[in-house]
C-alpha cells in the first residue's frame, strides 16, 4: 500500500524558512518523480516543483525559483521541501505527490503570520 | 505556462442526473513521446485531492465506472453518468505534459 506521511503543521513568521518532509512507503522511491503542490485556504491547486529522486534533478515553477529547494534522501525514502522568505501568501496546505498523481500525502498546513 | 480553463466553474446537478465538466488547454497536451498527460482530480471538502482519471480516459484504481474521461489535443471532458451524493466536491483538470505542471481553476459540483 502506497503511503505518504508528511510532517506536521507549522506556524512561521514572515521572512523565515519552513522545511516540510514527506516519508514514502509502498513503492520504490527512486522510480517516480515526487511533486509538491500547494493549496491556499479556499483556493485552487498550485504546482510548486518536483524532484527525480534517483538523480536528484529538480524542476521548479518560475514563481518559486530562488526561494524553494526540494531534496530527496534515497537512504530513508524521505523527500523535503524548503521554502524561504515566507510571506502571508505562502499560507497554504502543502502536499507531496509521486508520479502520476494517484497518491497524495495528507497535507501539511503552513501558516505564515506575524 | 500552459493555461487550463475549466467550464463551468459551478455545476448544480440533481441526484441521478449526468454531469459534464470541460477543460481546455492553451497548448496541445500531446507529449513528444506520444502520451497526453491530462488528468482529472476530485477534492471532497476537507480532504486531499484524489485521482479519478489519468491520461485522458484511464480510470484510476477504485474509481467507479460512472466517471469517464475523453478528449484529445486541447479539449477534454469529464463525465459523470449518474451523480451521487458522494460526488459533491471540486473537480480539477491537471496537465503533466509540460513544466510547470498546471491545474484548472476547479469546478464545484453540488447537488441541486
Amino acid at each position: 500500500e502506497v503511503q505518504l506521511v508528511q510532517s506536521g503543521a507549522e506556524v512561521k513568521k514572515p521572512g523565515s524558512i519552513v522545511k516540510i518532509s514527506c516519508k514514502v512507503s509502498g513503492y520504490t522511491f527512486k522510480d517516480y518523480y515526487l511533486q509538491w503542490v500547494r493549496q491556499a485556504p479556499g483556493k485552487g491547486l498550485e504546482w510548486v516543483g518536483l524532484i527525480d529522486p534517483e538523480h536528484g534533478k529538480t524542476t521548479y515553477a518560475v514563481k518559486f525559483q530562488g526561494r524553494v529547494t526540494i531534496t530527496a534522501d534515497t537512504s530513508t525514502d524521505i523527500a523535503y521541501m524548503e521554502l524561504r522568505s515566507l510571506t502571508s501568501e505562502d499560507t497554504a496546505v502543502y502536499y507531496c505527490v509521486p508520479g502520476t498523481p494517484g497518491y497524495w500525502g495528507q497535507g501539511t498546513l503552513v501558516i505564515v503570520s506575524s | 505556462d500552459i493555461v487550463m480553463t475549466q467550464t463551468p466553474l459551478s455545476s448544480p446537478v440533481a441526484l441521478g442526473q449526468p454531469a459534464s465538466i470541460s477543460c481546455r488547454s492553451s497548448q496541445s497536451l500531446v507529449h513528444s513521446e506520444g502520451n497526453t498527460f491530462l488528468h482529472w482530480l476530485q477534492q471532497r471538502p476537507g480532504q486531499p485531492p484524489r485521482l479519478l482519471v489519468y491520461e485522458i480516459s484511464n480510470r484510476f484504481s477504485g474509481v467507479p465506472d460512472r466517471f469517464s474521461g475523453s478528449g484529445a489535443g486541447t479539449d477534454f471532458t469529464l463525465k459523470i453518468s449518474r451523480v451521487e451524493a458522494e460526488d459533491v466536491g471540486v473537480y480539477y483538470c491537471m496537465q503533466g505534459t509540460q513544466f510547470p505542471y498546471t491545474f484548472g481553476q476547479g469546478t464545484k459540483l453540488e447537488i441541486k
